[in-house]
């Protein structure tokens, strides 16, 4: 079974600073896709960014850009230019390459990130 | 907003009781599914329709049943209610089918079991 994990339970930055959220992953599939979902205190999900495992260069939205290592199976989050409105629970995911059309998400525990005026 | 529906928003319940937590998709989208988010369990994966057959099980108990509509709406039904089953449980829509579509998320349905 596949597994996701955040070894960081809370982080915190500065307004305007640049912080990177780790999460590893465990899995014997050489195709699948990660994520970064963002859930504010209003507890909707958002999706942040989106991997998909077969492309090497790494995604980037805006302010958001991920480091993924394959190899090493590790798929950190980095946030630039941080924002209040960037305070949240970061969770990261997992998500087979499925030719059944099922691709549910395997969560990590999440990290809480707060950002200090 | 997403475009998903949950009803109701909250739901507070006693121990052994049944409920039915409904789903509206985004209008076009085929595939439903269920994720519960719990503090001692975190969000996993609970249950996906495609098109109103069921497509993958996660992590389902067997008190839990789902079921999708021919108008793709969704139902998730919890009977003989635990204390253990309060949480959060959202339900997410995409397109389906392949390649990958994003799935977009429900505001969730907040159980509370006393």
């Amino acid at each position: 079974a596949q597994t996701v994990t955040q070894s960081q339970p809370e982080m915190s930055v500065q307004e305007a600073e640049t912080v990177t959220l780790s999460c590893t992953y465990d899995t014997s599939e050489s195709d699948y896709y990660l994520f970064w979902y963002k859930q504010p205190p209003s507890r909707q999900m958002i999706l942040v960014i989106r991997q998909e495992a077969y492309k090497q260069q790494n995604a980037t939205e805006n302010r958001f850009s991920v480091n993924f290592q394959k190899a090493a199976k590790s798929f950190s989050l980095k946030i630039s230019d941080s924002q209040l409105g960037d305070a949240a629970m970061y969770f990261c995911a997992y998500s087979p390459h499925s030719g059944a059309g099922s691709y549910q998400l395997t969560f990590g525990k999440g990290t809480k990130l707060s950002v200090i005026p | 907003d997403s475009g998903v529906t949950q009803t109701p928003k909250h739901l507070i319940t006693a121990t052994g009781q049944r409920v039915t937590l409904r789903c509206s998709p985004r209008s076009g989208d085929l595939s439903v599914y269920w994720y519960q988010q719990s503090l001692d369990q975190g969000l996993q994966f609970l249950i996906q329709y495609y098109n109103g057959e069921e497509r993958a099980k996660g992590n389902i108990l067997e008190r839990f049943s789902a079921q999708q509509f021919p108008d793709l709406h969704s139902e998730l039904n919890l009977s003989s209610l635990e204390l253990g089953d309060s949480a959060l449980y959202f339900c997410a829509s995409s397109p389906g089918g392949f390649p990958y579509n994003e799935q977009f998320f429900g505001p969730g349905t907040r159980l509370t079991v006393l």
